[in-house]
């Protein structure tokens, strides 16, 4: 199984709204990552997680923060977005962050921010 | 700095066509992972195949396979007999010692009825 589920496929949400994108898997992969993606443009590293560590790009905003409560589930909440934040949100995980492994996506959320 | 380049930014071909995607990549790196992904209009991202560095033997998932030239940075990917689900969106990627994945900026793929 190879297998990386998120939820919810589609979300709608006002620049005031507080929301959350969840993300799992079940392959016991050590890492985690979300991923933005603006239309026909190859995704962007927001945040890997791996062995209880986060990784931040550090272009990403604050109105973004991930939180992994365990190690199949990484949530990622958001706060005060902008219309601008509205893209496709990845998320991915492999086996070991320390090498170099094959990352494995779900199938994303679509996120509009209005 | 690494890089991965994807020249071709659309491509069409009739169906049953075979048709060769190109990618070519710099680092300083010996030993690396080179990955083709698809993202169809659902946008999910799929895995299509991957290479490990170290491996001469090109890399072959049933219609697809790849042709990758150590020496010259360059991994391309042919897709044979060619059919109308394999129309989307293909990136080239590259994965470096830090883990993190380095897109191309992809290659629209349309195969033609």
């Amino acid at each position: 199984d190879t297998e990386v589920t998120q939820t919810p496929k589609h979300l709608v949400m006002g620049m005031t709204n507080k929301k959350s994108l969840k993300c799992e898997q079940h392959m016991g992969h050590r890492a985690m990552y979300w991923y933005k993606q603006k239309a026909k443009k190859p995704p962007e590293l927001m945040f890997v997680y791996s062995y209880e560590k986060l990784s931040i790009n550090e272009s990403v905003p604050s109105r973004f923060s991930p939180e992994c409560p365990n190690s199949s589930l990484l949530n990622l909440h958001l706060h005060a977005l902008q219309p601008e934040d509205s893209a496709l949100y990845l998320c991915a995980s492999s086996q070991d962050p320390f090498l170099e492994d094959t990352q494995y996506f779900g199938p994303g959320t679509r996120l509009t921010v209005l | 700095a690494q890089t991965v380049t994807q020249s071709q930014p659309e491509m069409s071909v009739q169906e049953a066509e075979t048709v060769t995607l190109s990618c070519t990549y710099d680092t300083s790196e010996n030993n690396y992972y080179l990955f083709w992904y698809k993202q169809p209009p659902s946008r999910q991202m799929i895995l299509v195949i991957r290479q490990e560095a170290y491996k001469q033997q090109n890399a072959t998932e049933n219609r697809f396979s790849v042709n990758f030239q150590k020496a010259a940075k360059s991994f391309s990917l042919k897709i044979s007999d060619s059919q109308l689900g394999d129309t989307a969106m293909y990136f080239c990627a590259f994965i470096n010692r830090d883990d993190k994945i380095i897109f191309g900026k992809g290659t629209r793929l349309h195969i033609l009825p």
